[in-house]
């Protein structure tokens, strides 16, 4: 079955360390997303990819960075800049073109102990 | 980027029906779509509306006025199950997929 997997479902990290959440989909689309959700807030943007090898920053990218070496992969590392890491975070992709729903990973639930 | 916004919370009683509004910035406004999120999960689409009027699929309806920069979700004959935050999201021109989200509107769903 087609769809878009994230791993690990939680994640704990201490202060001060590098982590990197999964991201993987068999949907063969090209774009892809990395959103932040907290609580009474909607989701927020990071990064976003629209092909290959080629990303660019959304809202809050900051202490944050991406890679896109392959259509299928849009691993997100949270960096220990980021000052406030602890959130639920959703990747999603989308076919290219415009008014194509996104499909949405199950989330990675990052705590920082 | 779009100004998403929603109310925050809504209560209704099993079997009633019940009006999520959403308003956002009309400027490069590409498309506006609906998805519903229960706890701790990932959301799951719900409508698109690029274009004036109602969309209808089963008991779920979306509405868009794009010149009052207007939508709403309307959701027919509850039921518990469709307690959930549902999220408003706007799509800009030249950006492709790429989403604003309001916050969301938690239903609670009550007998």
């Amino acid at each position: 079955d087609g769809g878009i997997t994230q791993s690990p479902k939680y994640l704990f990290r201490k202060e001060g360390q590098n982590v990197t959440l999964s991201c993987e989909q068999n949907l063969n689309h090209d774009a892809m997303y990395w959103y932040r959700q907290d609580p009474g807030q909607g989701l927020r943007l990071i990064y976003y990819s629209q092909i290959v090898n080629d990303f660019q920053k959304g809202d809050i990218a900051e202490g944050y960075s991406v890679s896109r070496e392959k259509k299928e992969s849009f691993p997100l590392t949270v960096t220990s800049a980021q000052k406030n890491p602890t959130a639920f975070y959703l990747c999603a992709s989308t076919d290219q073109g415009g008014g194509t729903e996104a499909f949405f990973g199950q989330g990675t639930r990052l705590t920082v102990v | 980027g779009q100004n998403i916004d929603q109310p925050t919370e809504m209560t209704a009683t099993e079997g009633a029906i019940v009006q999520i509004n959403c308003t956002y910035q009309t400027s490069g406004f590409n498309g506006l779509f609906w998805y519903q999120q229960h706890a701790g999960e990932a959301p799951t689409f719900l409508s698109y509306n690029v274009l004036d009027g109602l969309e209808e699929k089963g008991r779920f309806s979306s509405f868009l006025s794009r010149s009052k920069g207007y939508s709403y979700l309307l959701l027919k004959e509850l039921q518990m199950k469709d307690s959930a935050s549902y999220l408003c999201a706007g799509a800009v021109t030249g950006g492709g997929n790429k989403l604003t989200f309001g916050t969301g509107t938690q239903l609670k769903v009550e007998l």
